[in-house]
């Protein structure tokens, strides 16, 4: 079954709205998280790495203002895209590591495709 | 930095063949993680197999196995009696075992195809 749970699959929003991704770790606590972000054909672009109860550490090029994220559960990560426009269209897909496991393996969750109208 | 090469963008195999899907990567750490990650068209990124530097022995996950040569910093993936619904992007991944450097970096990923 899933490990990690990503919510909502699909959205569509207008241009200039802030919309909310959600990262869930089922059955376990996740202590880091991680958002990418996928363009068509293209490898997984690391955007962040999240963890619990402090600030995200993000990637050089990322804009911290434009992609929020918060980490304020040990089973929950949320992105936020703020004042989204066509551009952030994109597929988002987040990853939690599981502590304990051999090489603290990490699962992803199964994305969510973000269209800006 | 550490990268991950992926040299093949495409591959394509007759059903029940065996295919292998070649990666090489660039570090100077001795201690690290290396992983196979399969992307159908759903998107869901599926972890194929995982290999631990410290270990010679090669992994093997039923049909998927992996030829690891550290020192060339080679991680091929063989794929025997490939199966329709091996179809799918599949990306070699390289972590640190250091503490805090947790992140996994991809290579380009290589579009696997197979031919019934």
């Amino acid at each position: 079954g899933a490990v990690v749970s990503q919510h909502p699959s699909w959205v569509i929003c207008k241009s200039g709205t802030s919309v909310k991704i959600e990262c869930r770790s089922l059955d376990f606590q996740a202590t880091t998280m991680f958002w990418y972000r996928q363009f068509p054909k293209q490898s997984l672009m690391l955007m962040a790495t999240s963890n619990e109860g402090s600030k995200a550490t993000y990637e050089q090029g990322v804009e911290k203002d434009k992609f929020l994220i918060n980490h304020a559960s040990l089973t929950l990560s949320t992105l936020t895209v703020t004042s989204a426009h066509p551009e952030d269209s994109s597929f988002y897909i987040c990853s939690a590591l599981i502590p304990g496991t051999e090489g603290n393996t990490i699962y992803f969750g199964e994305g969510s495709w973000l269209t800006v109208v | 930095a550490q990268t991950v090469t992926q040299s093949q963008p495409e591959m394509s195999v007759q059903e029940a063949e065996t295919v292998t899907l070649s990666c090489t990567y660039d570090t100077s750490e001795s201690d690290y993680y290396l992983f196979w990650y399969k992307q159908p068209p759903s998107r869901q990124m599926i972890l194929v197999i995982r290999q631990e530097a410290y270990k010679q022995q090669n992994a093997t996950e039923n049909r998927f196995s992996v030829n690891f040569q550290k020192a060339a910093k080679s991680f091929s993936l063989k794929i025997s009696d490939s199966q329709l619904g091996d179809a799918a992007m599949y990306f070699c991944a390289y972590r640190s075992a250091s503490r805090g450097a947790q992140k996994l970096v991809f290579g380009q990923g290589t579009r696997l195809t197979i031919n019934p």
